[in-house]
């Protein structure tokens, strides 16, 4: 079974400061990664996605991701960040394509809270 | 194109009730999703769909139906709602097919749920 750990469910950080979201996950089968961004109140929106190839993926917004088999993880990063970037983080695992449903595993949500 | 819509947007049930949360797609999508949001648990699959017609338990169906009538709609049910049960829906599609975007899941906006 897949699984997704996000390790830290709130990320305090200053204004044009850089951040790091951390994402683990486990897996025996080939899988894509994905990093959703969840504004309040609203559904979420795909920030990128590593499916194969270049192991450092961009994103909107400035933000990047970086894909490390031998240590299973796909950290979520941003040189500086933005106060409009507060928001929910969501890291997923899809099974595909030993897999054909698309479901998505999703860790536990990181808040990142932007001060000024 | 509205993309991924879901009705109602916000709901209060009494336990008991019954109720059925509709999403719409405009996309011409095949795979279609219904997902639970709660607080430091993320996102949970509860059903989902490959195609007109067809339906498939995630990992939290239980007091849940769904039904997939027509490609566009994907519906869930309640039969007789639980304070378990309070949550925010997140209904989700994916066209599933070769082409940019097919492996990434579109989200609607969201149903605010409260059962009493």
């Amino acid at each position: 079974a897949q699984s997704v750990t996000q390790l830290d469910s709130q990320v305090p950080v200053f204004e044009e400061a850089p951040v790091e979201l951390r994402c683990n996950y486990s897996s025996s089968v080939s899988v894509y990664l994905f990093w959703y961004v969840q504004y309040p109140n609203q559904g979420l929106q795909l920030l990128l996605k590593y499916l194969s190839g270049s192991t450092l993926v961009k994103g909107i917004n400035g933000f990047e991701a970086e894909f490390n088999k031998s240590q299973t993880s796909f950290h979520l990063r941003k040189p500086s960040v933005h106060i409009s970037d507060t928001a929910e983080y969501f890291c997923a695992v899809s099974d595909y394509p030993s897999s054909n449903t698309g479901k998505l595993i999703f860790g536990q949500g990181t808040t990142l809270q932007v001060k000024p | 194109n509205a993309g991924v819509t879901q009705t109602p947007k916000f709901r209060v049930l009494k336990t008991g009730q019954s109720m059925t949360l509709l999403c719409a797609q405009d996309m011409n999508h095949e795979y279609m999703y219904w997902y639970r949001q709660d607080p430091g648990m993320g996102l949970r699959l509860i059903h989902y769909s490959v195609g007109e017609g067809t339906t498939a338990k995630g990992e939290v169906p239980d007091g849940y139906n769904v039904s997939r009538l027509k490609k566009q709609n994907f519906l869930l049910g309640l039969e007789s709602a639980a304070p378990s049960q309070t949550s925010v829906y997140f209904c989700a599609s994916n066209p599933r097919q070769p082409g940019t975007g097919w492996d990434t899941q579109y989200f609607g906006p969201g149903t605010r749920l409260t059962v009493l």
